[in-house]
């Protein structure tokens, strides 16, 4: 079975650095699709981005760009701030697509991993 | 940036009502267009790809019709455990997700 597992719920400060992982399994890491997506509490659903593993070919939505990085290994991605906001406190869900095409919908997800930023 | 937009944001409705749920894209996105649902402290659940095709496992009172522009998700009679959140998204090179629509109870 394709298993999405994410590290666990992490508190930061503004300023500090952070990087959550997603492991996946039962399936060929490298042949598929990753993403991350964001949800701010009560709020609804945001792209960041994602990425193919196998060559680390990756895209980010525009609102995204040069705040976060997405990266890859054989069997993990990762997403990755250098100095976080408040406002990066949300929901994290990394989600892996259908196919190796360039359709990025999502039939599998993570359990999501809480990021909270607090002063 | 191609923009989802979903309308009702909120929809009032009770078992057994056929309920539907509209999804417009700024620029035309042929049949690139998915549905997922989100219960409360729950991950997004995918229902519907290529804009009708179901999901394995979702029952088939949920249907999605649309291309372009426009696109529709139909419950055609309302279950309980349908009262959720509905989120559209399209996905050809690119992720944007609409901003949601609550069903809840009437």
């Amino acid at each position: 079975d394709v298993q999405l597992v994410q590290s666990g719920a992490e508190v930061k400060k503004p300023g500090e650095s952070l990087r959550i992982s997603c492991k996946g399994s039962g399936y060929k890491f490298t042949n598929y699709w990753v993403a991350w997506v964001r949800q701010k509490p009560g709020k609804g659903l945001e792209w960041v981005g994602v990425i193919y593993p196998d060559d680390s070919d990756r895209r980010y939505s525009p609102s995204f760009q040069g705040r976060v990085t997405i990266s890859a290994d054989k069997s993990n991605a990762y997403l990755q701030w250098n100095s976080l906001r408040a406002s990066d406190s949300a929901i994290y869900y990394c989600a892996r697509t259908l196919s190796s095409s360039w359709s990025w919908f999502f039939p599998f997800w993570g359990q999501g991993t809480l990021v909270s930023v607090s002063p | 940036d191609i923009q989802m937009t979903q309308s009702p944001s909120t929809l009032s409705a009770s078992v057994g009502d056929r309920v539907t749920i509209t999804c417009r894209a700024s620029q035309t996105i042929s049949t690139s267009l998915a549905w997922y649902q989100q219960k409360p402290g729950k991950v997004p659940s995918l229902l519907i790809y290529r804009a009708s095709t179901l999901q394995s496992g979702v029952p088939s009172r949920f249907s999605g019709r649309g291309s372009g522009t426009e696109f529709t998700l139909t419950i055609s009679s309302l279950q309980p455990e349908d009262f959720a959140t509905y989120y559209c998204q399209y996905y050809n090179n690119g992720g944007a997700f609409g901003q949601g629509t609550t069903v809840d109870f009437k």
